[in-house]
């Protein structure tokens, strides 16, 4: 069974830092690009950040580049997501999507067969 | 970027009727990379159909999706309890992909 379990979420104050770690099991995960959603409260959908699937691309919304960074430890099955500058606009959910499409080496034409049950994460003083 | 917008916002309807929900894009996705998302309180998005009417693995036959261009459907032809949630259509033909805001598919 395919699973994805995020971690790392929870209140830090505007300008603080965070770290989020998505651990897959179930699936050969070297095999496949992945992705970081988010979803404010009450809002839809928003691309944050993806990485191929030996870690040599990255790819980023314009709305978090420059403060975020996305990782990958293949011998660890664990995605992460390094996120700095943080503001109240950052205040969302965040999944961690497996990519059933592909990504070239400038950009990602993804969906997703398969995501975490989010973490949140909360921006506040 | 394109913009997706989904309509209606929500829907009402009964269990056993046809539900038809629309994804309209602000420019031509392209080959029809187009996926629909079911998604329920507390719980993370499930895919239904992708590359327009490709039901994914597991999908009840209920679910359909059509469309090109600008304009897609996705069809549920008899609505059951469990399939009262919000829906997302996704293009993913251009780069970064965007999600429609989402319609509500309530029960009356």
């Amino acid at each position: 069974e395919v699973l994805l379990v995020e971690s790392g979420g929870g209140l830090v104050q505007p300008g603080g830092s965070l770290r989020l770690s998505c651990a897959a099991s179930g699936f050969t995960f070297s095999n496949y690009a992945m992705h970081w959603v988010r979803q404010a409260p009450g809002k839809g959908l928003e691309f944050v950040s993806a990485i191929n699937s030996n870690g040599g691309s990255t790819y980023y919304a314009n709305s978090v580049k420059g403060r975020f960074t996305i990782s990958r430890d293949n011998s660890k099955n664990t995605l992460y997501l390094q996120m700095g500058s943080l503001r109240a606009e950052d205040m969302a959910v965040y999944y961690c999507a497996r990519d059933l499409g592909y990504c070239s080496s400038t950009s990602c034409y993804s969906y997703f067969d398969h995501w975490g049950q989010g973490t949140l994460v909360t921006v506040s003083s | 970027e394109i913009v997706l917008t989904q309509s209606p916002g929500t829907l009402s309807l009964s269990p056993g009727e046809r539900a038809t929900l629309s994804c309209r894009a602000s420019q031509s996705v392209s080959s029809s990379y187009l996926a629909w998302y079911q998604q329920k309180p507390g719980q993370a998005p499930r895919l239904l159909i992708y590359g327009v009417s490709s039901r994914a693995t597991g999908i009840p036959d209920r679910f359909s999706g059509s469309g090109s261009g600008t304009d897609f459907t996705l069809t549920i032809s008899r609505l059951e309890p469990e399939d009262f949630a919000v829906y997302y259509c996704q293009q993913y033909g251009s780069s970064p992909y965007t999600f429609g805001q989402g319609t509500k598919l309530e029960i009356k």
